[in-house]
């Protein structure tokens, strides 16, 4: 099956500073979604983005689909970005399949 | 526009008992997915339904069973259950299959003793 890797596991942060996320996957895809995971575990919607570049506020992700990635941006980082971002494919199946996603610390 | 809720928020259960879960998916929702996600991992794809039928599966044992009701809700359904069921269930929904957005609910806490 699709296989999905993200990188950094892990990123520690100072309040104001930039940051880049990614996410690589093994075979075409017709749907990508990136999550925010909050401390209670809600799975909060980022961006739908199988292809393309979509901008929301602070935040910006760009999926190249026929080099398999896809980069998560996050601009002037804010103690409440902190968590676990996730990035999850859909390939030839009807199931998500989500990397192990980057634990993102902001410190003030 | 009521969003993906689940219920309960947190469930203790000891070994061997059976569990239920459930879902109601958003206004507009066909089609409910459900995940497991143990600690410190990603989501794993349980199964989906898709207009009260099952619609793919992931690498489950047949006591993780499903059902989806006529209004588009659903419930995840555990036997016999074993230590390592402890996790956090997850339910989405979306208006179709394949190239639609999911959307989740904030999950169950399952806890086996």
């Amino acid at each position: 099956g699709i296989q999905v890797e993200q990188s950094p596991p892990d990123l520690i942060l100072q309040e104001g500073a930039n940051s880049t996320l990614r996410c690589n996957f093994s075979d075409s895809v017709n749907n990508l979604q990136w999550f925010h995971q909050n401390p209670w575990g809600q799975l909060i919607n980022l961006f739908y983005i199988p292809s393309g570049t979509k901008q929301n506020g602070r935040l910006s992700a760009t999926t190249v689909a026929t080099e398999r990635y896809s980069l998560l941006y996050i601009s002037s980082s804010q103690t409440t970005d902190s968590g676990v971002y996730f990035c999850a494919v859909m390939g030839g199946s009807e199931k998500l399949v989500f990397g192990k996603g980057t634990k993102l610390t902001v410190n003030p | 526009e009521t969003g993906v809720t689940q219920s309960p928020t947190h469930l203790i259960k000891t070994r061997g008992q059976q569990v239920t879960l459930r879902c109601s998916s958003q206004s507009g929702h066909n089609t409910v997915s459900w995940y497991q996600q143990a600690l410190g991992q990603g989501p794993q794809f349980i199964f989906q339904y898709y207009r009260e039928e099952e619609n793919g599966r992931g690498n489950f044992p047949p006591r993780f069973s499903g059902l989806q009701f006529p209004n588009y809700s659903s419930e995840l359904n555990v036997n016999a259950l074993e230590l390592d069921d402890s996790a956090l269930y997850l339910c989405a929904s979306s208006p179709g299959l394949a190239n639609y957005e999911q959307f989740f609910g904030p999950g169950t806490r399952l806890t086996v003793l």
